[in-house]
């Protein structure tokens, strides 16, 4: 299937906890994307990695450390896991010069008790 | 600043009538306006964006820079629009970043 993948889907974990969430895209895309949604479906753009180089970051506190080994791989490691963090994460990606047509994964749950 | 406001949480209506979401934002320069689409247990999708001028599904959205909205619009509701709705903006100079609404839920009963 040619898409953005996500895993893991859900993730429950305690607070204080460091987890880690992956994202892949086979669309040929050189730009990809973090955003989380909180529960009142606001969703809000993270971080942007551009042929693996960070070109957004939106104030995230720095518990939150992206990292793109590849065009094709973001992946997002939260350490110290706060209540607060609890939200669904989503993984974009897109063409660097269309970059307002981003593509989505289908979500990861992440729930900190 | 640059902000999106979806002022209604959720839209109910019946199938067969007209639809409007509403989308208004605030931008300094040239905007560029979307809409994406979120289909029950689907991924968020792009459905229109405000430079092509074109129909998808039976929608569209205008550009009116007077009022800075960017509604939604389809002439008669059918249950597969069904689905949540996000209007965004893109920020030509912030590295394709998009500012999103917070979303109308579109609900067409039969």
């Amino acid at each position: 299937d040619t898409a953005v993948s996500q895993t893991p889907k859900y993730l429950v974990t305690q607070m204080g906890n460091d987890k880690s969430i992956k994202c892949e895209q086979n669309l040929g895309h050189d730009t990809m994307y973090w955003y989380k949604q909180d529960s009142k479906k606001f969703l809000k753009i993270m971080f942007s990695y551009n042929n693996k180089e960070l070109i957004i970051n939106e104030t995230v506190p720095n518990r939150f450390s992206p990292k793109s080994p590849d065009k094709a791989h973001l992946n997002l490691h939260i350490n110290s896991l706060e209540l607060g963090d609890s939200a669904v994460y989503f993984c974009a990606s897109s063409h660097f010069t269309n970059g307002n047509e981003q593509f989505f994964g289908p979500g990861t749950r992440l729930t900190v008790l | 600043a640059q902000r999106v406001t979806q002022p209604e949480k959720l839209l109910s209506v019946f199938k067969g009538a007209p639809v409007e979401l509403k989308c208004n934002y605030s931008y300094s320069g040239s905007p560029e306006l979307f809409w994406y689409v979120q289909y029950s247990r689907q991924r968020l999708q792009l459905l229109l964006r405000h430079i092509s001028r074109e129909s998808i599904k039976g929608f569209t959205a205008d550009l009116n820079k007077g009022e800075t909205s960017f509604h939604l619009k389809k002439p008669f509701a059918q249950e597969e629009d069904s689905a949540m709705y996000y209007c965004a903006l893109g920020d030509a100079g912030g590295y394709n970043k998009l500012i999103f609404g917070a979303g109308t839920r579109l609900a067409v009963h039969p």
